[in-house]
């Protein structure tokens, strides 16, 4: 069974210090891998889609990178509107499969 | 604005109630997806339509069903609802079905069950 799961649950930065969010996998089959964000009473948002080991993406001051058994979404010098839950997905041979996300709160 | 809308965006009914959640998406995409997010739990699906075909029913139980009339548009029905099926409603689209698409969401909607 395709498994998903996100450390740490809850993350409090100050507003410009840097970190990472993992997002750890077991899959079979990967096709992608997903970052969403989504705040509070809202609907998910696209962020990045990774296709293999290795592969790397950048938005602004999000970056994510994948290899065989985990992903990490780093953010850079953040600011307090990135503040939100980041969701990691996998699809595999069969459906789309969430982990139960990362609270990232950033002070001002 | 992801191009997927769902109406009502709140809703409040008591166990013997029927109602039905509505969603429309504007993208030309070919699946649909019904989500439920409950609090600290990862997203669960509930529903796949692919080109106006279920193809996914992750044992969901029969108080809620869905319709697909057509490929831009999802219904979940719902009635003799419990507490425990409160819970945010979310639903996506992607251009296809089974494949690494990036799903697109609505902003869902808040069902509580009284």
């Amino acid at each position: 069974e395709d498994q998903v799961t996100q450390s740490p649950e809850a993350l409090r930065l100050q507003e410009g210090e840097s970190s990472s969010l993992n997002c750890s996998y077991t899959v079979s089959g990967l096709r992608g891998l997903f970052w969403y964000r989504q705040d509070p009473g809202k609907g998910p948002e696209f962020l990045f889609t990774l296709y293999s080991a290795g592969e790397e993406k950048e938005k602004e001051r999000l970056k994510a990178t994948l290899t065989k058994k985990e992903s990490f979404l780093h953010i850079t010098a953040p600011k307090p509107e990135d503040s939100a839950t980041y969701l990691c997905a996998v699809q595999g041979l069969e459906k789309l499969v969430f982990g139960q996300g990362t609270r990232l709160t950033i002070n001002p | 604005e992801t191009g997927v809308t769902q109406t009502p965006r709140h809703l409040v009914m008591g166990m013997t109630n029927k109602k039905s959640l509505k969603c429309e998406q504007h993208l030309g995409h070919n699946a649909m997806y019904w989500y439920k997010q409950s609090a600290k739990k990862p997203l669960e699906l509930m529903f796949v339509y692919s080109l106006e075909e279920r193809v996914e029913n992750n044992s969901v139980p029969s108080r809620f069903s869905p319709e697909c009339p057509n490929s831009s548009h999802l219904f979940l029905h719902l009635h003799t609802l419990q507490p425990e099926d409160s819970a945010l409603y979310l639903c996506a689209s992607s251009q296809d079905y089974g494949r690494a698409h990036e799903q697109y969401f609505g902003p869902g909607t808040r069902l509580t069950v009284t």
